[in-house]
């Protein structure tokens, strides 16, 4: 069974960072590219940033690039999510999930962890 | 960048009924790449359509796609219970506003 845990979120002033982790199991992690998506409370979903599977190659959303960075431990089946500078626009819930390796469809998607940021 | 706009906002249907949700792009995208998911509240979301037709697994049949070019839909044949909730479409990287379908 294909299960995606993130961990890392919480509340943190503006300017703060926080590092999301995604543990990932019940799959090769190895063999497929990654992202995170977010919510911010009420509002519709964003795609954040992405990640390849072997070349590891990186994107991100204009909103966060520059203060957000994507790796992946392929040997800890692990994606991460380094984010610096934050405002209170990154305020969301950040999911974790799997692309199928056939477009950038998301067939697996993590419960989420909820990113507050506010003085 | 593509923009991805979904209508209408709100649909309120009864069960039973049909519902068709639509999602345009801004240009042409490819169909590969264009996916629905289901979200209900408090939830994570759910891949339903990928490709632009092809059933994510464990999806009932009453749920097909289909589009081509700019104009997408998802169809619902027979609402059920259960039917009722918000549906994105995403195409690549960018993702619909999103419908919510409520009922009437």
């Amino acid at each position: 069974e294909v299960q995606l845990l993130e961990s890392g979120g919480g509340l943190v002033q503006p300017g703060g960072s926080l590092r999301l982790s995604c543990a990932a199991s019940g799959f090769t992690f190895s063999a497929y590219p990654m992202m995170w998506v977010r919510q911010a409370p009420g509002k519709g979903l964003e795609w954040v940033s992405s990640i390849t599977d072997r070349t590891y190659t990186t994107d991100y959303a204009d909103s966060v690039k520059g203060r957000f960075t994507v790796s992946r431990d392929n040997s800890k089946s692990t994606l991460y999510l380094q984010m610096n500078s934050l405002r209170a626009d990154d305020t969301a819930v950040y999911y974790c999930a799997k692309a199928d390796g056939y477009g950038w469809a998301a067939d697996f998607w993590g419960l989420g962890t909820l990113v507050t940021v506010s003085s | 960048e593509i923009v991805l706009t979904q209508s209408p906002g709100t649909l309120s249907l009864s069960p039973g009924e049909r519902a068709t949700l639509s999602c345009r792009a801004s240009q042409s995208v490819t169909s590969d790449f264009l996916a629905w998911y289901q979200q209900k509240p408090g939830q994570a979301p759910r891949l339903l359509i990928y490709a632009t037709s092809s059933r994510a697994d464990a999806i009932p049949a009453r749920f097909s796609g289909s589009g081509s070019g700019t104009d997408f839909t998802l169809t619902i044949s027979r609402l059920e219970p259960e039917d009722f909730a918000l549906y994105y479409c995403q195409h690549s990287k960018t993702f619909g506003g999103g419908t919510k379908v409520e009922i009437e």
